[in-house]
């Protein structure tokens, strides 16, 4: 089944505690991202990447980091959690060619900093 | 970046009632996707649209991308309970290496039995 995997589901931590939230897509897709979901915000991109060993900035890269050494997985770090990094993340991936460009979603990671 | 615009924000309906949301732009967009989120869970692709003035089903849904590239509709007819959740459109912009997406905040339709 082709899909977009993140884990975990759910993380309660600490502020300063590093954490990586692991993303994974079985669908070969070129393009992968992360998004961070708050209420009354919508849906905001934190970084993305085109390609292997090829990630930019989005909206709110602040205090997050992301590697991709692998088409398939796209890890998104958080060296040290601060609470207003407690969201709702989203990692997502779409083929990455123009045209026909579907983007799917991961299920979501709740984190809560405390 | 840039946020479109989607409205309504919120709808109450009654079952069997069908409904109808927008979103509109300043910019001109070469794709337009409409996803359905049910909570805490990630938004689910309903309907993706790739040439302006396109229609397009999908069960009771049906969305449209606009004749001027800046807006979208989507429709959903003789609505259920299961049709609750957010409603989100997004777009890809017009122009050279512009591959990110650009989100609406969602509409948040409710439906009473």
């Amino acid at each position: 089944e082709a899909q977009v995997t993140q884990n975990p589901r759910y993380l309660i931590t600490v502020t300063g505690k590093k954490l990586t939230v692991t993303c994974s897509q079985n669908m070969n897709h070129e393009y992968m991202s992360w998004y961070r979901q708050d209420p009354g915000l919508g849906l905001r991109q934190i970084y993305y990447s085109m390609n292997v060993e090829v990630t930019d900035k989005g909206d709110v890269p602040e205090g997050y980091k992301v590697s991709r050494k692998e088409k398939r997985n796209f890890p998104l770090i958080l060296e040290s959690p601060s609470p207003n990094q407690t969201s709702l993340y989203f990692c997502a991936s779409r083929p990455g060619t123009r045209g026909y460009n579907e983007q799917f979603f991961g299920p979501g990671t709740r984190l809560t900093v405390l | 970046g840039q946020q479109l615009n989607q409205s309504p924000q919120s709808m109450f309906i009654q079952e069997g009632e069908d409904v109808s949301m927008n979103c509109t732009s300043s910019s001109i967009f070469n794709t337009w996707l409409w996803y359905k989120q049910e909570p805490g869970e990630g938004p689910v692709l309903l309907i993706a649209l790739y040439k302006a003035g396109e229609l397009t089903s999908n069960g009771r849904l049906t969305a449209q991308f606009g004749i001027t590239r800046k807006d979208s509709f989507l429709n959903i007819s003789a609505s259920i309970p299961s049709d609750v959740g957010i409603y989100f459109c997004a777009g890809e912009p017009s122009g050279a290496g512009s591959y990110q997406l650009t989100f609406g905040k969602g509409t948040k339709l409710s439906v009473i039995p």
